[in-house]
């Protein structure tokens, strides 16, 4: 049980296009999902949470209006990278938290690698 | 001071050979606490949830020192497939926050 997706697993793409990730719970709902982007050799960090069927809460720092995130099903919410530009070049995974298990416990998507050129 | 400290390592151990790494974490507020493994390019996996008492999964132990605000996790008998980074995490239900991982090389 918990098994979270994301799709695509890789993508690139030309700078100033939009990338859409989606990130799905396959046998659970996912009432909180998570965003995060990880750089070479650091660590995770968080860019949003969403609720399903509300807006997400971002993280000091993170655009808003260039990550746009859409959790409009328990089982489902996308981010899209709108302009984007080769320092958004990242791996991007989502976590999802609902009802299975804890609900304070985090389960994974497997990520996307996003290159930028 | 960051949220939750790890020693970055890397910690090279032979097979068979105990370790244990250690995380510090500045909010006395957290109340869920995790070690999660990540394999290069991958994304992070459950190892365990921490929970006040301590616990133990097969060859891994998780304990919580609230009181000095860190947890530990202890890995014997250390097999190759063990390497790996082992990412710390504590939080509440709505944002749990990762330490920058521990890099393990279990060596032959």
């Amino acid at each position: 049980g918990a098994v979270v997706s994301q799709h695509p697993s890789r993508v690139i793409c030309k700078s100033g296009t939009s990338v859409k990730i989606e990130c799905r719970s396959l046998d659970f709902q996912a009432t909180t999902m998570f965003w995060y982007r990880q750089f070479p050799k650091q660590s995770l960090m968080l860019m949003a949470t969403s609720n399903e069927g509300s807006k997400a809460t971002y993280e000091q720092g993170v655009e808003k209006d260039k990550f746009l995130i859409n959790h409009a099903s328990l089982t489902l919410s996308t981010l899209t990278v709108t302009s984007a530009h080769p320092e958004d070049s990242s791996f991007y995974i989502c976590s999802a938290t609902g009802t299975s298990g804890r609900s304070d416990t985090q389960y994974f998507g497997p990520g996307t690698r996003l290159t930028v050129l | 001071r960051k949220e939750v400290e790890q020693d970055p390592g890397p910690f090279n151990v032979p097979e068979g050979a105990t370790v244990a790494f250690n995380c510090t974490y500045s909010n006395s507020a957290s109340q869920s606490f995790f070690w999660y493994r990540q394999d290069c390019r991958k994304e992070p996996k459950l190892l365990m949830s921490v929970y006040s008492s301590g616990n133990e999964d097969g060859r891994f132990t998780a304990q919580l020192n609230r009181a000095s605000q860190y947890i530990s996790l202890l890995i014997r008998d250390s097999k190759l497939s063990d390497s790996a980074t082992y990412l710390c995490a504590s939080g509440g239900y709505q944002k749990v926050t990762f330490g920058t991982g521990t890099k393990l090389q279990v060596i032959p």
